[in-house]
């Protein structure tokens, strides 16, 4: 396995801007998904993907916040219109039903500072 | 609603010493429960999980945590603390209704001094 992997490690903005992240899950894990985690905080769920289809969204995800999975491979989240509140570790994850689905794989985050 | 808490955000030992990460589950049904450990500038990886059967659960590096329906509890231990263990560690439940997402705690940080 060559592990999840998130891009970019972080990101600075302006209130108001718009972000995008990317992540790669391993390859052949068809569940994805998304967290958020903020200090002193564990990971929050926010959305989860099985293979290109959204399955599940937190009421923690805004209508600034939209997610996808083209065909199933790498996903994108993106926030518009940046607020200081979205200020936060947002961690992938990735999983497979051989390792049982809850056996999640989570890549290193994007750490994003809204100023 | 499924939850969990773990007690202690920094916990402190010595090398050598014995581990014990406290985490406390509220659950009406029989849950699954989940350690997961961060090591500095690492996603974080599951150590061990807990579904059905043996209350015991061994996980990869020493650790261990035990099933305890009476206490509501799910303890992370290890009887010798090595510096490589220090990490943040994560204790999770599976909520069992609608999407069977992981729940965390809060973490507990583990120092270790040598």
């Amino acid at each position: 396995d060559t592990g999840v992997s998130q891009d970019p490690r972080h990101k600075i903005t302006k209130r108001g801007q718009n972000v995008t992240f990317r992540c790669d899950p391993i390859s052949e894990h068809n569940r994805l998904y998304w967290y958020r985690q903020t200090l002193g905080q564990g990971p929050e769920f926010l959305t989860y993907f099985q293979n290109e289809a959204q399955l599940e969204k937190s009421r923690l995800l805004s209508d600034r916040f939209s997610a996808e999975r083209p065909k199933g491979s790498f996903s994108t989240l993106e926030i518009q219109r940046t607020e200081q509140g979205d200020s936060a570790m947002y961690l992938c994850a990735s999983s497979r039903a051989r390792d049982g689905y809850e056996k999640l794989f989570f890549g290193s985050g994007t750490q994003l500072s809204v100023l | 609603a499924q939850s969990v808490t773990q007690l202690g955000s920094h916990v402190s030992v010595s090398e050598g010493a014995l581990v014990l990460l406290r985490c406390n589950y509220s659950s009406s049904v029989p849950p699954y429960l989940f350690w997961y450990v961060q090591y500095p500038n690492q996603g974080l990886q599951l150590l061990l999980k807990y579904t059905t059967g043996a209350t015991l659960v061994k996980g990869i590096n020493g650790f261990e945590a035990e099933f305890k329906k009476s206490e509501t509890s799910f303890h992370l231990t290890k009887p010798s603390a090595h510096m490589s263990d220090a990490a943040e560690y994560f204790c999770a439940v599976r909520m069992n209704t609608g999407f069977q997402k992981l729940v965390f705690g809060t973490g507990t940080r583990l120092l270790v001094s040598p």
